[in-house]
């Protein structure tokens, strides 16, 4: 988890209401990630973004929607146009190209009712 | 079955014994990769092999990739009860020109317990 912070941990909003993940990271790394895990599941792309001021969506990008204004920041904004958005969504970065590996944040499981 | 489904779902072993976790997939890749994740927490990259190796180690982790057969498998081997975790394949599919613009794709997991 070093190097990648991810706040709150846990997160409680009631249904209709927008709510942001925060993702910082000071690893230096261009590259991020923000994934989705349902329990007992895998992790599903959202969105990511491998430079700034540029971002594309993931596999399951709608009802999310995010900005990448600098290097080390990555939010993720769950909008109430997501039908399901209780869920644990986890934070990644990417080193040099030639490396590959992803680096994640602790992850925020987000709740709403 | 999706890209970087994992085999068996569950497996429940004795301390010191050995773990084989394995991986299909669907699409060409560039590499495979395996993580960890330890209950409510972020994953934890434990090695990666590219599409042109056939077997790496790293510690007690020995992996194996057959591109032919579209499969990976992981084996930790002496298991220990810290190694109490689900296990993730996933895969950098190869795109046109050789790139794989660092996505990833993950499979659903096997959970391993390793009883003391």
């Amino acid at each position: 988890d070093g190097g990648i912070t991810q706040s709150p941990k846990y997160l409680f909003r009631k249904e209709g209401q927008n709510v942001t993940l925060s993702c910082e990271q000071n690893l230096n790394h261009d590259a991020m990630y923000w994934y989705r895990q349902d329990p007992g599941q895998g992790l599903r792309l959202i969105y990511y973004s491998q430079i700034v001021n540029d971002f594309q969506k993931g596999d399951i990008a709608e009802g999310y929607s995010v900005s990448r204004e600098k290097k080390e920041s990555f939010p993720l904004t769950v909008t109430s146009a997501q039908k399901n958005p209780t869920a644990f969504y986890l934070c990644a970065t990417r080193g040099p190209v030639e490396v590959d590996e992803q680096y994640f944040g602790p992850g925020t499981r987000l709740t709403v009712t | 079955s999706q890209q970087g489904e994992e085999d068996p779902q569950a497996l429940s072993i004795q301390e010191g014994e050995n773990a084989t976790m394995n991986c299909s997939y669907k699409t060409s890749i560039n590499n495979l990769q395996w993580y960890r994740q330890n209950s409510g927490r972020g994953l934890v990259h434990l090695i990666l092999i590219r599409s042109n190796e056939r077997e790496k180690h790293s510690g007690r982790l020995r992996v194996t990739l057959d591109t032919s057969k579209k499969s990976s498998s992981l084996l930790i081997t002496a298991s220990r009860a810290a190694d109490t975790a689900s296990y993730f394949c996933a895969t950098a599919t190869r795109y046109a020109g050789g790139t794989s613009y660092g996505k990833l794709t993950f499979g659903q997991g096997t959970i391993l317990t390793v009883h003391p």
